[in-house]
């Protein structure tokens, strides 16, 4: 099996920028996507394939990649955007799930 | 509007079974290829298994591999998981979900069903 790790927390001040990293062995080959779950909520989907952002998810969502580190950034984050934020992939039939991050916005 | 609505969860004894369901609405069920997936109080999210539309691909995680078996009735437009051997550890709220193309995809979520195992 493998892992993604990511980190448990992250702070940002409203109207700056956050960024929460995904690291793993098998992220230099298969992509990532993030997923935003509120408390109480079921997960929604941010990012998909690195870097895409499905249509309704506002632009200040983005995500890059380098090496076997991916990154989701949120630009001028807002009260709303707190919430645990998790990167997944796959590899052979097998899908994983990022550690979580928390991310509190104040 | 799209609905998925899991039943089934409550409280077990370690070592016994249950099965989940997850009943599904406004979409062409039979089209979908449906997950489960599992959190634990407070914890993260984990993968717990997934099946093609038709059926004929099933995948597990390895944590419950061999205890748990997922299913479908297109029929019913209805999605199963049988639960075996439960641990403590399998404690969680239960997810399904589902995709149309990529597998590696949540389309649409249900709002989860709660699991304690417990003696």
């Amino acid at each position: 099996s493998y892992e993604l790790t990511q980190p448990s927390s992250v702070s940002v001040s409203p109207g700056q920028t956050a960024r929460i990293t995904c690291s793993g062995d098998i992220l230099g080959i298969k992509s990532v996507r993030w997923l935003q779950q509120k408390p109480g909520q079921a997960p929604i989907l941010v990012i998909y394939k690195d870097r895409q952002r499905p249509s309704g998810i506002p632009e200040r969502f983005s995500g890059s990649s380098s090496g076997t580190t991916v990154t989701l950034t949120i630009s001028g984050a807002r009260l709303e955007d707190e919430a645990d934020y998790y990167c997944y992939s796959a590899a052979d039939n097998n899908l994983v799930f990022g550690t979580g991050t928390k991310v509190t916005v104040l | 509007q799209v609905q998925l609505v899991e039943s089934g969860g409550g409280v077990v004894q370690p070592g016994r079974s249950l099965r989940l369901s997850c009943a599904a609405s406004g979409f062409t069920f039979s089209s979908y290829g449906m997950h489960w997936v599992r959190q634990a109080p407070g914890k993260g999210l984990e993968w717990v298994a997934v099946i093609s539309s038709d059926e004929n691909k099933k995948h597990y995680g390895d944590s419950v591999k061999g205890r748990f078996t997922i299913s479908r009735d297109n029929s019913k437009n209805t999605l199963y998981l049988q639960m075996n051997s439960l641990r403590v550890e399998d404690t969680a709220v239960y997810y399904c979900a589902s995709y149309l193309v990529d597998w590696v995809s949540f389309d649409y979520w249900g709002q989860g069903t709660l699991v304690t195992v417990s003696s």
